[in-house]
């Protein structure tokens, strides 16, 4: 177990509805990063945030947007759905503001289909 | 560019023989390097990872790599696979410098033949 919650575990819904993936890091850690994972594209960084701030955007849609809580618990909200948004959705967290010298640790991922 | 390339997509290995997945990446700066896996249905576990320490790096499960920076390299070894190793595998790379970024790997499909 590492520490990083996920909810929910698998998501079903429409094509054009909005959704809401959460998470809760490992105690103590202030970054909370969001990744996608789909056959096509692999693992693909979206968002990251440290301490409530968002620190770095990766290749994350504009119909998409995140943020974090002051109990450090993280949402990423998708909205106007596409079936191209199916994918596993990580969570991971980390102590610091980055890697260096520190590993993140991934959450059990949210699996979403869009149908 | 910065990057991360892992040379296989699909590994097979018979059980009890050695297990090497490739990794090699591009970094301006001294990177940290990272190997994670992945089980079906599973979030990603850390396997080991390099940062600037010992070269060899000793992870779970019986697994380690190498940091060679005149290859820039870092694959991933084991001396016998076993069933449980099935998995998919990540190479991570944490680039630092101004441009700091974290890169994945495409991921090996390892697979464990009876």
């Amino acid at each position: 177990d590492s520490g990083v919650t996920q909810t929910p575990k698998h998501l079903i819904t429409a094509t054009g509805q909005r959704v809401t993936l959460r998470c809760s890091p490992r105690s103590g850690d202030l970054s909370v990063y969001w990744y996608q994972q789909s056959l096509d594209q692999g693992l693909q960084f979206l968002i990251q945030y440290y301490n409530g701030e968002e620190r770095a955007k990766g290749n994350i849609l504009e119909r998409f947007s995140a943020q974090q809580f002051p109990d450090l618990h993280s949402e990423l909200n998708l909205s106007s759905l596409e079936l191209g948004d199916s994918a596993l959705y990580f969570c991971a967290s980390s102590a610091g503001q980055g890697w260096r010298n520190t590993e993140a640790f991934f959450g059990q991922g949210t699996r979403l289909t869009v149908v | 560019a910065q990057s991360v390339t892992q040379l296989d997509s699909h590994v097979s290995v018979s059980e009890g023989t050695p297990v090497l997945l490739r990794c090699n990446y591009s970094s301006s700066y001294s990177p940290s390097l990272f190997w994670y896996v992945q089980h079906p249905n599973k979030g990603l576990q850390l396997l080991l990872k390099y940062t600037s320490a010992a070269t060899l790096v000793k992870g779970i499960n019986g697994f380690e790599a190498e940091f060679k920076k005149s290859e820039t390299s870092f694959h991933l070894t084991k001396p016998s696979a076993h069933m449980s190793d099935a998995a998919e595998y990540f190479c991570v790379v944490r680039t630092g410098g101004r441009d700091d970024k974290i890169i994945f790997g495409k991921g090996t499909r390892l697979h464990i033949l009876p």
